[in-house]
């Protein structure tokens, strides 16, 4: 069965692009969560949908981040303006259910502003 | 919000070593999960134990949730087994996990 799957893999871009992340949860799974990884801050969740409908965002560090879950099997997470300080690696994972599921992590996207 | 500890932060092993890695946590669970981070990045889920004890190969896991605590045991250590471990709760009402800073472990041939 396929996991969780995450594009791009890496993506490089400059200061003041707009950047998009994608995410395909696994078949089945209605609860989808994307969290970032930094040196300083560790792992942290960003904002989780269930049902498609997002329910908690309160990680979401500032306005120029945003998701969206048009139906079960798409998300994306999209900065814009980006910043340097937003070069991280964003994770998707996915778990079945509402209440308290294993999560399965995608392979993440590495992303770097320059 | 609950907090996460995890000991040792490094931990250094000759190949076929044991050892017992620590995750405390500051309130009630209902979701515990140990991952395994790769050189290559990737979170491999190693068990999701929220209570009790399980095994799977070299490696085993127990939750004690009412001293609120859990131990990952690694057994006969192989280089493989190198990486970032981490341990990571959600709380009672709470789909979010809560990562632990991590155990960052070597094991050298």
């Amino acid at each position: 069965d396929a996991g969780v799957i995450q594009s791009p893999r890496h993506e490089v871009t400059e200061m003041g692009q707009e950047v998009t992340l994608r995410c395909k949860p696994i078949s089945g799974h209605n609860s989808l969560f994307w969290y970032r990884q930094t040196m300083m801050r560790g792992l942290e969740l960003l904002i989780y949908f269930n049902n498609n409908v997002p329910i908690d965002d309160s990680g979401m560090p500032e306005d120029r981040f945003s998701a969206k879950m048009p139906n079960a099997s798409f998300s994306t997470l999209k900065i814009q303006p980006s910043e340097p300080r937003d070069s991280a690696v964003y994770f998707c994972a996915s778990s079945l259910g509402r209440r308290a599921y294993e999560q399965y992590f995608g392979p993440g996207t590495r992303l770097t502003v320059t | 919000g609950i907090q996460v500890e995890q000991s040792p932060p490094d931990l250094i092993l000759q190949e076929g070593a044991n050892s017992t890695l620590r995750c405390n946590f500051s309130d009630s669970v209902n979701n515990l999960q140990w991952f395994h981070q790769n050189p290559w990045g990737q979170l491999i889920n190693l068990f999701y134990i929220p209570s009790g004890t399980k095994q799977n190969g070299r490696l085993s896991a127990t939750t004690v949730a009412t001293e609120r605590y859990s131990l990952l045991y690694i057994s006969s250590s192989q280089t493989t087994d190198s990486g970032v471990y981490f341990c990571a709760v959600g709380s009672t009402g709470f789909q979010k996990l809560v990562f632990g800073t991590g155990t960052r472990l070597l094991v050298s041939p």
